[in-house]
C-alpha cells in the first residue's frame, strides 16, 4: 500500500523558516518524481514544486510565488520527500500535501497535509 | 500562468449526470494530452479521479469520465451518488515554467 506521511508543520512568522518532510513507503522512491502543492485554507490547489528522480537528472523547479524561498529536496536512502521552506510569508499559509508524479503528469497519490500557519 | 476556469458549482439529482467544464488555453489543456481529475472531500487530500484526459486510475469508478474539445477539457458523473458530493479540481501540463496548472475547482451538490 502506497503512503505518503508530511510532517514538520506548524506555526512559524514572517520571515522565519520550516522544513517540511514526507515520508514515503509502497513504491519505489528513489523512481518517482515528487512534488508538493499546497491548499490555502478555503483556497484552491496550487503547485508548489518538483524534484525529478535521480535517474532522471535529480532537478528541481518551483512556482512563481516561491521560487528563490523554497527549495525541495529528497533523501532515496530513507525514501524521504523535503521541502526547506525560507523567508516565509504569510501567503504561504497553507496545507502543504506531498504527491508523486505518475503517468502523464498527473498526481498520483497524496499525504494527508500538514499545516503551515505564518503569522505574527 | 492563470488557473484554469471552472464553475464554482454544479448540482444534481441522485442517478443524474452531471458535467464539470475547465477551460485553458493553447498554452496548457488544448496542447497537451495531460489534463487529470481530483476530487476532494471536505477536511481529506485530494484523490486522481481522471488522468491523461480520459483515464480512469484502478479502483475509480466507470461513472466518471473524462474528455476534451479544443481548450476545455470536462468530467461527467454519471449515475449521481450522495458520496460523490465534493469538490473537484482539473490540472493540467502547460508549455510555461509553472509546468502545472490547476483549476479554480467546482463544489458538486447531490440533491
Amino acid at each position: 500500500e502506497v503512503q505518503l506521511v508530511e510532517s514538520g508543520g506548524g506555526l512559524v512568522k514572517p520571515g522565519g523558516s520550516l522544513r517540511l518532510s514526507c515520508a514515503a513507503s509502497g513504491f519505489t522512491f528513489s523512481n518517482a518524481w515528487m512534488s508538493w502543492v499546497r491548499q490555502a485554507p478555503g483556497k484552491g490547489l496550487e503547485w508548489v514544486g518538483r524534484i525529478k528522480s535521480k535517474t532522471d537528472g535529480g532537478t528541481t523547479d518551483y512556482a512563481a510565488p516561491v521560487k528563490g524561498r523554497f527549495t525541495i529536496s529528497r533523501d532515496d536512502s530513507k525514501n524521504t520527500l523535503y521541502l526547506q521552506m525560507n523567508s516565509l510569508k504569510t501567503e504561504d499559509t497553507a496545507v502543504y500535501y506531498c504527491t508523486n508524479v505518475a503517468s502523464g503528469y498527473a498526481f498520483d497519490y497524496w499525504g494527508q497535509g500538514t499545516l503551515v500557519t505564518v503569522s505574527s | 500562468q492563470s488557473a484554469l476556469t471552472q464553475p464554482a458549482s454544479v448540482s444534481g439529482s441522485p442517478g443524474q449526470s452531471i458535467t464539470i467544464s475547465c477551460t485553458g488555453t493553447s498554452s496548457d489543456v488544448g496542447g497537451y494530452n495531460y489534463v487529470s481529475w481530483y476530487q476532494q472531500h471536505p477536511g481529506k487530500a485530494p484523490k486522481l479521479m481522471i488522468y491523461e484526459v480520459s483515464n480512469r486510475p484502478s479502483g475509480v469508478p466507470d461513472r466518471f469520465s473524462g474528455s476534451k474539445s479544443g481548450n476545455t477539457a470536462s468530467l461527467t458523473i454519471s449515475g449521481l451518488q450522495a458520496e460523490d458530493e465534493a469538490d473537484y479540481y482539473c490540472s493540467s501540463y502547460t508549455s510555461s515554467s509553472t509546468f502545472y496548472v490547476f483549476g479554480t475547482g467546482t463544489k458538486v451538490t447531490v440533491l
